[in-house]
């Protein structure tokens, strides 16, 4: 099936450090979205993109989505300790699927 | 509240049983997904359904069923027949199958001993 190649896997950072963490595909995208999921818990959304090259916030967040709409970014700016987790990137294809990438663990180190 | 409810959080199941996650939503979204979710890894599609008593198989339906007799509910059958079951699964909606966010309920941890 579709696949959405995400990175880093991980990432081990200082707090007040920025992050920026991606996801690439081989096919389209109509919708990309990101999550953020603690542990035992469902993803709760964070951002979600509509438009090829759109660039869309929220707080410290930013997210865009990519021209070719192949690919989409997540900025986190001055990570904070509760930034901990795990981050998902989603594509929704013209099919309605709605595909996962593997996830980026963020650990932050106060 | 308005919100997607999957019950049980738990669930401990004898190995060769088969088991139904319940997976309800209160939001009026036709669009309803079933996901797998290993440890470190990401999250795969199971089943999806873009409209009542119409379902769709994902990428790794093979030992799972589903029905989605109501908007509301879309609960999962994990059967005997899956190789390797324990897992945590997580349900999510949409308003609709196409350019839309979905949300997700709490999940549910299965466990076949």
């Amino acid at each position: 099936g579709q696949q959405l190649n995400q990175s880093p896997q991980s990432m081990f950072i200082q707090e007040g450090e920025d992050v920026s963490m991606n996801c690439t595909s081989s096919s389209i995208f109509n919708t990309w979205l990101w999550y953020k999921q603690d542990p035992g818990e469902g993803p709760v959304l964070l951002i979600a993109l509509y438009k090829a090259g759109e660039l869309t916030s929220n707080g410290r967040l930013t997210a865009q989505f990519g021209i070719t709409r192949k690919d989409s970014f997540l900025n986190i700016s001055a990570s904070i300790p509760s930034d901990v987790g795990i981050y998902f990137c989603a594509g929704r294809s013209n099919t309605g699927k709605l595909i996962f990438g593997q996830g980026t663990t963020l650990q932050v180190k106060p | 509240d308005g919100g997607i409810t999957q019950s049980p959080k738990y669930l401990f199941r004898k190995e060769g049983q088969n088991v139904t996650l319940s997976c309800e939503q209160n939001l009026n979204h036709d669009a309803m997904y079933w996901y797998r979710q290993d440890p470190g890894q990401g999250l795969r599609l199971i089943y999806y359904s873009q409209i009542v008593n119409d379902f769709q198989k994902g990428d790794i339906a093979e030992g799972y069923s589903v029905s989605r007799e109501k908007k509301e509910s879309f609960p999962l059958t994990v059967t005997s027949a899956q190789k390797n079951p324990t897992a945590f699964y997580l349900c999510a909606s949409s308003i609709e199958n196409s350019n839309t966010e979905a949300f997700f309920g709490q999940g549910t941890r299965l466990t076949v001993v």
